[in-house]
């Protein structure tokens, strides 16, 4: 198992550029979920989804802000019309359906609207 | 809403003194309650959980007690060490469905000889 894997690693745009990270879960994990994190603060959550299905995508931090997971696999985060406060450390993880949703974190992609 | 709240760091201590560091929560709901740790340059690796009241997850000598009494899930280690230097996220989810993922803010641990 090579864990939760992340591309790409860092990324650096200009501001009104579109961006899209890649995450690929443990192969046999039905969860995945995105998260945002900033400088000195915990894990924020955007969204997650159990096979294809987003089950939940209001906490998504505005409508510039998209994902996918077409075929229950790997999954994409878009972010179009990037703005300076966009700049964080994206996180993805994966678990598997119960019993306690423990979750394993891929290494992230940074992040840097200039 | 459901939140977590975690002690303030940094929180610098001597090796082989005790550590606590404290986590309260607030949820609806009937959380899981975990801690995750992140080392330098590394990603978050979960460090143990508890899953319903009086549970006590354990894993590399930290312990940490669900307490609902007190809505509290404080990490413990009797002895740091150099390598136990990290941030520490408390976090929560629902129980039942995995829903209502919330972390704390992290607390900076160092540990120095």
């Amino acid at each position: 198992d090579t864990g939760v894997s992340q591309n790409p690693r860092h990324k650096i745009t200009k501001r009104g550029q579109n961006v899209t990270f890649r995450c690929d879960p443990i192969s046999e994990h039905n969860r995945l979920y995105w998260y945002r994190q900033t400088l000195g603060q915990g894990p924020e959550f955007l969204t997650y989804f159990q096979n294809e299905a987003q089950l939940e995508k209001s906490r998504l931090l505005s409508d510039r802000f998209s994902a996918e997971r077409p075929k229950g696999s790997f999954s994409t985060l878009e972010i179009q019309r990037t703005e300076q406060g966009d700049s964080a450390m994206y996180l993805c993880a994966s678990s598997l359906v119960g019993p306690s949703y423990e979750q394993y974190f891929g290494p992230g992609t940074r992040l840097t609207v200039t | 809403g459901d939140s977590v709240t975690q002690m303030e760091g940094p929180v610098t201590l001597s090796e082989e003194a005790f550590l606590t560091i404290n986590c309260t929560y607030t949820a609806t709901g009937y959380p899981s309650l975990f801690w995750y740790v992140q080392y330098p340059g590394e990603g978050l690796q979960l460090l143990l959980k508890a899953t319903k009241a009086d549970d006590k997850g354990s894993n590399k000598g930290f312990e940490a007690t669900y307490r609902k009494e007190t809505t509290s899930f404080h990490l413990e280690k009797g002895s740091v060490q150099v390598s136990d230097s990290a941030v520490y996220f408390c976090a929560l989810s629902d129980r039942i469905t995995g829903n209502q993922f919330y972390f704390g803010t992290g607390t900076s641990l160092t540990v120095i000889p």
